[in-house]
């Protein structure tokens, strides 16, 4: 199986700050890493698809980079409704996996 | 416009079977490409992928559930069956089920999950 291992586990910001999440596979996956947030007691929205590509409706202060093994999620300017979980996975070669999230709270 | 909705039980007791079905419109299962997927998520713990079953019934599994699970599909219902045998406590989760996108596999579209409860 491939292994996700996002950091940080969580991670306090303000309202405006910048803030960027880094997810890292075991072995290459060329672009097949997505990126997904969560709020409590909802199901899991897709932001991020094939690394970089905007999903559609989401907004443009939502980015993804990387290829191979080390990627990353950032959000350019942190809106209220920024706070909750974001999960990283890989969809290059079953198993699909998940990393374990990094939930972003407000400081 | 796509929508996905699990229905089952919400408690099962140890050593039984556990039944889910996802109930889907805005797409068919039929169409080339076209594939469905369940994940969990344990209580305050991470996404776990289960199963994938595409438009041609080819399925996918989980190595660590494989023996416990079964996914199949009424394509003339909309729907998406999963089984898993033998639940534990272990197994309480909420289930989702999601739409796969056809051009990336990744999952654009997610039913709103039922918690099932493992307990005697």
């Amino acid at each position: 199986d491939i292994q996700m291992t996002q950091s940080p586990s969580s991670v306090s910001a303000s309202v405006g700050d910048r803030v960027t999440i880094t997810c890292r596979a075991s072995q290459g996956i060329s672009s097949w890493l997505g990126w997904y947030q969560q709020k409590p007691g909802k199901a899991p929205k897709l932001l991020i698809y094939a690394a970089s590509s905007l999903q559609s409706g989401v907004p443009s202060r939502f980015s993804g980079s990387g290829s191979g093994t080390d990627f990353t999620l950032t959000i350019s300017s942190l809106q209220p409704e920024d706070f909750a979980t974001y999960y990283c996975q890989q969809a290059n070669s079953f198993p699909y996996t998940f990393g374990q999230g990094t939930k972003l709270e407000i400081k | 416009q796509i929508t996905l909705k699990e229905s089952g039980p919400t408690l099962v007791k140890p050593t039984q079977t556990l039944t889910l079905t996802c109930t889907f419109s805005g797409f068919s299962l039929s169409t080339s490409g076209v594939a469905v997927g369940w994940i969990r998520q344990p209580p305050g713990k991470a996404l776990e992928w289960l199963a994938l079953i595409y438009w041609d019934d080819d399925q996918r599994y989980s190595p660590s559930l494989k023996t416990r699970l079964t996914i199949t599909k009424d394509t003339s219902k909309n729907q998406v069956v999963l089984t898993m045998t033998n639940m534990d406590p272990m197994d309480t989760a909420t289930y989702y089920c999601a739409h796969r996108n056809s051009s990336w596999a990744f999952f654009d579209y997610w039913g709103q999950g039922p918690l099932v409860t493992v307990s005697s």
